[in-house]
């Protein structure tokens, strides 16, 4: 069916950096599209990078766009996104997510937490 | 961004009541919109997408409907598994973003 499994949440002071990778199991990880979306405490989801198969195509929502790199490593079935300049408001779970053709995000992880906190 | 707003917010509601939650974009984004089901502390759950296209293992309770700027989603006779907050997101343009959810409690 297929898994993603995140890691590298931690906590971090303000102004820090970190970076979370997704590891994918279960399907052809080349053949499709990856997001990070994040989740902050007691609020909704937000979709922060998305990154195309092949890894020429990235967009970055607005809020972290100049901070975030979002990549990939098709031959290690795996997507990461590096965050530096870290805000306390950049506290909250971030998933990884399989994009499935445009029409919707069919796997996601379990997230992986991240404390943005002096 | 294309911005999308839910209603009601929360919804409460009784075991086997009919619910319906809107999703309204703020620009015409023809079918491309997903719905997903989400329980704390785990992962969100594709249950529509293509506006009205069930996915696959999801109950044919849930029913989705709707275009351009105004969708539906509707559960036909709500479950006890089915307290938990509901998520539209469109994929009509970058970003991909997502309503600000719609939490479904009991009554």
């Amino acid at each position: 069916e297929g898994q993603l499994v995140e890691s590298g949440g931690d906590l971090v002071q303000p102004g820090g950096s970190l970076r979370l990778s997704c590891a994918a199991s279960g399907f052809t990880f080349v053949r499709y599209s990856m997001n990070w979306v994040r989740q902050v405490p007691g609020e909704g989801l937000e979709c922060l990078s998305y990154i195309s198969s092949s890894g020429r195509t990235i967009y970055y929502t607005d809020s972290v766009k100049g901070r975030f790199t979002i990549s990939r490593d098709n031959a290690k079935n795996s997507v990461y996104l590096e965050m530096n300049s870290l805000r306390v408001e950049d506290t909250g779970i971030y998933f990884c997510a399989r994009e499935r053709t445009r029409d919707g995000f069919d796997i996601w992880g379990q997230g992986t937490m991240v404390t943005v906190s002096s | 961004a294309i911005q999308l707003t839910q209603s009601p917010s929360p919804l409460s509601a009784s075991v086997g009541d009919r619910v319906t939650i809107t999703c309204r974009a703020s620009q015409a984004i023809n079918t491309a919109l997903a719905w997903y089901q989400h329980k704390p502390g785990k992962a969100p759950k594709l249950l529509i997408f293509d506006a009205s296209n069930l996915e696959s293992g999801v109950p044919s309770r849930f029913s989705g409907g709707g275009s351009g700027t105004d969708f539906t989603l509707t559960i036909s006779s709500l479950d006890p598994e089915d307290f938990a907050t509901y998520y539209c997101q469109q994929f009509n343009a970058f970003p991909q973003t997502f309503g600000p959810g719609t939490k479904v409690d009991l009554k």
